[in-house]
């Protein structure tokens, strides 16, 4: 089945150290995003890649990084984790018309746990 | 201003029987597109159903419909024949023609379904 796959699901670092999520998809879709999570609340985009086009959100801190070597993969990488930044992390993907036709299909998620 | 409203935080629904979330949009584009999309508990987001701001039918996938009022700027949900596993935080999103590739999503609301 095509899908959106992230890994690991459950991920505990500590704090400043850096770590790297990553998000692979068999859906051969162009556009690849990454949003953030918080308990209880709307899930906030971080950037998203449109191919091999990175646009960042305005509010998204610096210490959020991406990389996209191709296609099927994202990564997602955080340098210098803080408390505050442990959260789900959501990857998603779509195949745009119109961008407001455009349906997500997301990934199940990495729960960050920051020590 | 809130873009996407979601009033109920919380609702409860008998199982089998019929449940109405609510949503409201604000928007001055005249091409939009709203979505809404179910997250159980293990944080996956679910695709629904999705309707264009000009499809003049309501949109209806399965058990679930998107009652569409253009003029009352309203997308509501209705999930027929609840069943447990409905049980989920469910958002309501919109995709705006000139908003590029952000969705902004409600607060959510939270659906329990009782045996």
């Amino acid at each position: 089945d095509a899908m959106v796959i992230q890994n690991p699901r459950y991920q505990v670092t500590q704090f400043g150290k850096p770590v790297t999520l990553s998000c692979s998809q068999t859906l051969n879709h162009n556009v690849m995003y990454w949003y953030q999570q918080k308990s209880s609340q709307a899930p906030k985009l971080l950037f998203h890649y449109y191919d091999k086009d990175f646009n960042n959100e305005a509010d998204t801190p610096d210490n959020f990084q991406s990389r996209r070597p191709n296609t099927s993969f994202c990564f997602l990488d955080i340098r210098s984790p803080g408390l505050g930044d442990a959260a789900m992390y959501l990857c998603a993907t779509s195949r745009p018309e119109t961008a407001e036709t455009d349906t997500q299909y997301f990934g199940p998620g990495t729960r960050l746990t920051v020590l | 201003a809130q873009k996407i409203t979601q009033t109920q935080p919380g609702m409860f629904v008998q199982e089998k029987e019929a449940v109405t979330l609510d949503c409201t949009y604000d928007t001055s584009d005249q091409s939009y597109g709203l979505f809404w999309y179910k997250q159980p508990s293990s944080g996956e987001m679910i695709f629904l159903i999705y309707q264009g701001s000009y499809d003049e039918q309501n949109a209806t996938e399965g058990r679930y419909s998107l009652n569409f009022q253009k003029a009352r700027k309203s997308a509501n949900l209705v999930i027929s024949a609840s069943q447990l596993g409905d049980s989920a935080m469910y958002f309501c999103a919109m995709r705006e023609g000139t908003g590029g590739f952000k969705t902004i999503f409600g607060a959510g609301t939270r659906l329990f379904v009782k045996a």
